[in-house]
């Protein structure tokens, strides 16, 4: 089972905002609306941000936002703030052989 | 509020076996699917296997096929990872985790340490 790929990095400023791509094939981003997102900061465990490509659970500011576009998702972190300062992973569902996939994961910096 | 609350993990040798237990509070245990996913020091998020509600369907990753079995007792709310035949690579931080393939709650993982 192949992970998702992510750039193993990503940065911004405060205030600014920040794209973290996802691209897997059509066995998995492609081919279900089932793209989830986690944040996580060191030695926490992760925290749902983004489920189904993109809706966002109670609680998370409506700064993170979602998308998918063919085989890649996308996750937008608008407005910047230090706490976004995080690993993000995103995963997939991927059928009954490889039920679920992640990405490597992207470290944000807040600069 | 939702707690998962893992247990069980240490140190093995390899070859040797280990069973983590995740205690559920907070929630309908029965009516959601469960996970179990784990993440090897400084490395990505991994998930390991997936049992349906009931306890009907259960799915692994390639690498823990034929060793590990995930199991839930549902009277007991709590969920089950019986770890055979472990090897180094198994070593990680073992998350229980609530859902299908999105996870919106997750435990604060226990360590199992392969090593001679």
């Amino acid at each position: 089972q192949s992970a998702l790929t992510q750039p193993p990095s990503a940065s911004g400023s405060p205030g600014q905002s920040v794209t973290i791509s996802c691209t897997g094939t059509s066995s998995d981003v492609g081919g279900y609306n089932y793209v989830s997102w986690y944040q996580q900061h060191p030695g926490k465990a992760p925290k749902l941000m983004i489920y189904e490509v993109s809706k966002r659970p109670s609680g998370v500011p409506d700064r993170f936002s979602g998308s998918k576009s063919g085989n890649t998702a996308s996750l937008t972190v608008s407005g910047l703030q230090a706490e976004d300062e995080a690993d993000y992973y995103c995963s997939s569902y991927g059928g009954s052989n490889n039920f679920v996939v992640f990405g490597g994961g992207t470290k944000l910096t807040v600069l | 509020e939702v707690q998962l609350v893992e247990s069980g993990g240490g140190l093995v040798q390899p070859g040797g076996s280990l069973r983590l237990s995740c205690a559920a509070s907070g929630f309908t245990f029965s009516s959601y699917w469960m996970s179990w996913v784990r993440q090897a020091p400084g490395k990505g998020l991994e998930w390991v296997a997936n049992i349906k509600q009931d306890g009907s369907e259960k799915y692994y990753v390639d690498s823990v096929k034929g060793r590990f079995t995930i199991s839930r007792d549902n009277a007991k709310n709590s969920l089950y990872l019986q770890m055979n035949t472990l090897r180094a690579e198994d070593t990680a931080v073992y998350y229980c985790a609530r859902g299908y393939s999105g996870y919106d709650n997750w435990g604060q993982g226990t360590l199992v340490t392969v090593s001679s």
